[in-house]
């Protein structure tokens, strides 16, 4: 198993600019899960989906928008960058009940001058 | 709403003394409480967890205890290694098979030999 997958590695954004941040998983878990890690303040949650067709906001959601089409796939898009979406974005995932552990992601580090 | 209050980084210890990373947090209802642990250029890795009251999570030789009375979780480990640098995080979700998670600002540790 490949775990929780995230492409890019690095990404350089102009502001203003679009672009989509892949995750997937193959691990079979209904929970997926976005976050962003800055200095300082600890990950905080971006966007969640507890199954194919279902999101829902997190704690930091403006700026950002998901799809779940299916189990495997969880895209986040920068809808228009801003220097304040400058962050690590990692992925997770989990199996929704009776599972407290969640798997993270490389991550992506996202720079937008 | 909830919280979690990590002690301040970073520490710098030298090969095999004492750890204690502290946390405290704040939370409706029972939390579970865990460790997560980010090496350098990865993403987070569960260290450990506790489920309910006087719970202890233990794993590579570190340990924590759910303490209800001081709401606290602290990390401890007898004898660090220069392989134990990394960034810790506490955490907490706050019910059974939430997996959102509530994290703390992290804390750095490096270890010299």
């Amino acid at each position: 198993n490949a775990g929780v997958t995230q492409t890019p590695k690095f990404q350089v954004l102009k502001t203003g600019q679009s672009m989509t941040l892949q995750c997937a998983q193959d691990m079979n878990h209904e929970y997926m899960s976005w976050y962003r890690q800055d200095p300082g303040m600890g990950l905080r949650l971006i966007h969640y989906s507890v199954g194919a067709g279902i999101t829902d906001q997190g704690e930091v959601p403006n700026g950002y928008n998901v799809s779940r089409s299916t189990t495997e796939d969880f895209p986040l898009r920068l809808l228009s960058a801003a220097p304040s979406q400058t962050s690590v974005y990692f992925c997770a995932s989990s199996l929704e009940r009776g599972s407290y552990e969640q798997y993270f992601g490389p991550g992506t580090r996202l720079t937008v001058t | 709403g909830n919280s979690v209050t990590q002690m301040e980084g970073p520490v710098t210890l030298s090969e095999e003394a004492f750890l204690t990373i502290n946390c405290t947090y704040t939370a409706t209802g029972y939390p579970s409480l865990f460790w997560y642990v980010q090496y350098p250029g990865e993403g987070l890795q569960l260290l450990l967890k506790a489920t309910k009251a006087d719970d202890k999570g233990s794993n590579k030789g570190f340990e924590a205890t759910y303490r209800k009375e001081t709401t606290s979780f602290h990390l401890e480990k007898g004898s660090v290694q220069v392989s134990d640098s990394a960034v810790y995080f506490c955490a907490l979700s706050d019910r059974v098979g939430n997996e959102k998670l509530t994290f703390g600002t992290g804390t750095r540790l490096t270890i010299i030999p």
